[in-house]
């Protein structure tokens, strides 16, 4: 079964800084792997998603993605963070199961300092 | 439209009370999900719907009941719920209840059970 970590519970950042989010996964073969984010009181938005090809992916809200498969890896990456990036960052494996089903990591929450 | 909406967005019950939450979609996907979301933590997978029928249980308690009457509509009824089931509960929809499809998220009901 697949699982996917995130080192750090809470990462606090200046605004206009660069930011990097870890996140590990576990599973035999490549799984799909997103990123979303949720901000204070909403649901959750997809940032981007990896499914093959091309190890270094392009999001929405100025956010890309490296895949590292000898690192087990999906880290989130932006060059420069803004208030409004402020918010809770989850990183989430799916695999082609009998299930079908995406799992979440514990996830990471965003502060931006002004 | 790409947007999943969710009633009531806050809902107080007591133990003995019967109530719904409603999840709509008009984006034409196949698949529905209900996760359920404590604070600071990562959604919970309850139950998913693929071409209205129900594919995944998580093995969830009976008090929680779900409905898919068409394409567009998710139910959740709740009967003789625990505080401890107060939490978010969020509705998501895809195109296809596949791992790799990106999920479309409502913004939630808040849910507290006295």
């Amino acid at each position: 079964a697949q699982s996917v970590t995130q080192p750090d519970i809470h990462i606090t950042v200046s605004e206009g800084a660069s930011l990097e989010l870890r996140c590990n996964y576990s599973y035999g073969a490549t799984p799909y792997l997103f990123w979303y984010v949720q901000s204070p009181g909403q649901g959750l938005q997809l940032l981007l998603k990896y499914f093959s090809g091309d190890t270094l992916v392009q999001g929405i809200k100025g956010f890309e993605a490296e895949f590292k498969r000898s690192q087990s890896s999906f880290n989130l990456r932006k060059p420069s963070v803004h208030w409004s990036d402020a918010a809770e960052y989850f990183c989430a494996v799916g695999a082609p199961t009998s299930y079908d089903k995406v799992i979440f990591g514990p996830g990471t929450s965003l502060s931006v300092i002004p | 439209d790409t947007e999943v909406t969710q009633t009531p967005k806050h809902l107080v019950m007591g133990m003995t009370n019967k109530k719904s939450l409603k999840c709509e979609q008009h984006m034409g996907h196949r698949a529905m999900y209900w996760y359920k979301q404590k604070a600071k933590k990562p959604p919970e997978l309850m139950f998913v719907y693929s071409y209205e029928k129900l594919s995944i249980n998580e093995s969830v308690p009976s008090r929680f009941s779900p409905e898919c009457p068409n394409s567009s509509l998710l139910n959740l009824h709740l009967h003789a719920l625990q505080p401890e089931d107060s939490a978010l509960y969020l509705c998501a929809s895809s195109l296809q209840g596949s791992a790799y499809n990106e999920q479309f998220f409502g913004p939630g009901t808040r849910l507290t059970v006295l």
